[in-house]
């Protein structure tokens, strides 16, 4: 597709679940992020990767949080054992990795932890 | 670190307008400039950047100059419109541009 796609747009879990969101990036783009963006704030950095290198994953909050770029396209974020706390969007961007390039985003993943 | 603070809101201005919504920043190096823009049910997307200093970035009416000696990037626009009433974004790439840094966001409204 034209854009960044993201799957579920929504995602309810019940307390314990683990949930997977995916996302698609821009054909060609080297770079793809993870972010997660609790309501009326800013993205916080999750993940990083360069093709399938996972280069940061410092912003992951907990060893609850897996990120996966297998083939250097698709990505996967993994949250095992939902909290409440972990109810978020998690927008996924992607970019052609250079300093002054822009970051496309996806329109993100809802998750609400019940 | 690098990071970027910008105003908070919300912003509640009537049509045509002035706005300003300022933006500073902390980085090493030479970093990137953005802002970006989320429209009630939309993702996050550019609106303007602006690479070096004194750059000036601009985009449907909108500007920002780079200023290293103050460390800021404010959004300008001379008349707001009721389409521009979204939340917008002020960040930065560092110097590799594998890592960027938002702000909080501000929420604008403008009222017919």
């Amino acid at each position: 597709g034209a854009g960044v796609s993201q799957s579920p747009r929504y995602k309810v879990a019940k307390r314990g679940q683990d949930v997977a969101l995916r996302c698609d990036p821009i054909s060609g783009h080297v770079s793809l992020f993870w972010y997660q963006q609790a309501l009326g704030q800013g993205p916080e950095f999750l993940t990083y990767f360069q093709n399938e290198a996972q280069l940061d994953k410092s912003g992951l909050p907990s060893d609850r949080f897996f990120a996966e770029r297998p083939e250097g396209s698709v990505s996967t974020l993994k949250i095992q054992r939902t909290q409440q706390e972990d109810s978020a969007v998690y927008l996924c961007a992607s970019s052609l990795g250079s300093k002054t390039g822009e970051l496309f985003f996806g329109e993100g993943s809802r998750l609400t932890v019940l | 670190g690098d990071s970027v603070t910008q105003m908070e809101g919300p912003v509640t201005l009537s049509e045509e307008a002035f706005l300003t919504i300022n933006c500073t920043y902390t980085a090493t190096g030479y970093p990137s400039l953005f802002w970006y823009v989320q429209y009630p049910g939309e993702g996050l997307q550019l609106l303007l950047k602006a690479t070096k200093a004194d750059d000036k970035g601009s985009n449907k009416g909108f500007e920002a100059t780079y200023r290293k000696e103050t460390t800021s990037f404010h959004l300008e626009k001379g008349s707001v419109q009721v389409s521009d009433s979204a939340v917008y974004f002020c960040a930065l790439s560092d110097n590799t541009g594998n890592q960027f840094y938002f702000g909080t966001g501000t929420s604008l409204t403008v009222i017919p």
